[in-house]
């Protein structure tokens, strides 16, 4: 398997520009998470789906983000209008639920994203 | 709520030394417990996994990790560090039925030659 897929790898960009980050799951798993990394605030979950359904998007910062799941093999997160303050990496994950067992999630390489 | 503590944001050591990287967490319900590692410019790969099978824990590249209820700890140990090793280190705690993971906030393990 390929493992998570994410796209771009690296991103820059100007304030109030629009940016998409793109994530591929592991085929199968029907669980998918985004994070944001940042030297500040470490790791932190963004929004998880089930299914393709948002479960939990408590940790998005604010309207200007936004995450959708079309289908099950393809995610995206979208930032309108971008800030510089939103520059930080960010790795999508996903998990396969076993319904018991502590699921293991399995990140992809990140999208570093840099807004000037 | 479930939450992590990793003490030290950074641990150094020499090269065949033993690492220790120590982590506490709080949970309400049963954890299951996680050692991720981090390798610079790179995403998050699991070391190693509690999920109540058996109290110590064998992962990838020599970790181990020891879970201590009484403790509430479950501690990262090598008996012998390498170069390669050199990453940051991420403690994560997950309740029975629950998806989110809850990260510490990390301890970045040196090894010097």
């Amino acid at each position: 398997d390929a493992g998570v897929i994410q796209s771009p790898r690296h991103e820059v960009t100007e304030m109030g520009q629009e940016v998409t980050l793109r994530c591929k799951p592991i085929s199968g798993h029907d669980y998918l998470f985004w994070y944001r990394q940042t030297m500040m605030r470490g790791l932190e979950l963004l929004i998880y789906f089930n299914n393709n359904v948002p479960i939990d998007d408590s940790g998005m910062p604010e309207d200007r983000f936004s995450a959708k799941m079309p289908n099950a093999s393809f995610s995206t997160l979208k930032i309108q209008p971008s800030e510089p303050r939103d520059s930080a990496v960010y790795f999508c994950a996903s998990s396969l639920s076993s319904g018991g067992a502590g699921d293991t999630q399995y990140f992809g390489p990140g999208t570093r994203l840099t807004v000037l | 709520a479930q939450s992590v503590t990793q003490l030290g944001s950074h641990v150094s050591v020499s090269e065949g030394a033993l690492v220790l990287l120590r982590c506490n967490y709080s949970s309400s319900v049963p954890p299951y417990l996680f050692w991720y590692v981090q390798y610079p410019n790179q995403g998050l790969q699991l070391l190693l996994k509690y999920t109540s099978a058996a109290t110590l824990v064998k992962g990838i590249n020599g970790f181990e990790a020891e879970f201590k209820k009484s403790e509430t700890s479950f501690h990262l140990t090598k008996p012998s560090a390498h170069m390669s090793d050199a990453a940051e280190y991420f403690c994560a705690v997950k309740g029975t039925g629950f998806q989110k993971l809850v990260f510490g906030t990390g301890t970045r393990l040196l090894v010097s030659p």
